[in-house]
């Protein structure tokens, strides 16, 4: 059963502390990506992958980093740069990165700061 | 640089009635289209997308968008809603030339379904 898995669903950071969130797919696709979602702002774009050991800085790079040593999997750091990292985090795929493509979307990791 | 709006933030419906969410989009070229649907706490699911080709496109669930270029509108109908449609749905737009990897996304509707 392909799709995309995020884990944790519900995290929880402390000041100053980095966490990070997971995002793991079986499509086979080669280009992934990860969105914020806050209420009543839709998604923005925080960064994305094309292809294995390449990934470029979306709308809202600041504060988050990433790595793409595998094709399936493509992990998020909050780091304590990020000042207001409460948010709705949705990773997603496609096949190729074309603008064309369906953007498949994971089932979001919320992340909550204590 | 391309922007989607979606005018309407929140909509509320009875059970049985059609529907109507409007998109518009700001951009140059020809536009990639489309409409995700989002459940609470849930990802995004696509119901359709506009690439080329007849304007009138059918996705998921029994929803439907038209393209209008003169408007530049691509409104999500469906002509019957079920208490199951209630969500928040999304309207996104993505580049036709170059080589860009993103979709804008609107702010999205949040829709109710009253019994």
């Amino acid at each position: 059963d392909g799709g995309i898995t995020q884990s944790p669903k519900y995290l929880f950071r402390k000041e100053g502390q980095n966490v990070t969130l997971s995002c793991e797919q079986n499509l086979n696709h080669d280009a992934m990506y990860w969105y914020r979602q806050d209420p009543g702002q839709g998604l923005r774009l925080i960064y994305y992958s094309q292809i294995v050991n390449d990934f470029q800085k979306g709308d809202i790079a600041e504060g988050y980093s990433v790595s793409r040593e595998k094709k399936e999997s493509f992990p998020l750091t909050v780091t304590s740069a990020q000042k207001n990292p409460t948010a709705f985090y949705l990773c997603a795929s496609s096949i190729g990165g074309r603008k064309q493509e369906t953007q498949y979307f994971g089932p979001g990791t919320r992340l909550l700061v204590l | 640089a391309q922007s989607v709006t979606q005018p309407d933030i929140h909509i509320t419906v009875s059970e049985g009635a059609s529907l109507e969410l409007r998109c518009n989009y700001s951009y140059g070229a020809t536009p990639y289209l489309f409409w995700y649907v989002q459940s609470p706490g849930q990802g995004l699911q696509l119901l359709l997308k506009y690439f080329s080709g007849d304007t009138l496109v059918q996705g998921i669930k029994g929803f439907e968008a038209e393209f209008k270029r003169s408007q530049s509108s691509f409104n999500l109908r469906k002509p019957s809603v079920h208490w199951s449609d209630a969500a928040e749905y999304f309207c996104a737009v993505g580049k036709s030339g170059g080589s860009n990897y993103k979709l804008t996304f609107g702010k999205g509707t949040l829709l109710t379904v009253n019994p």
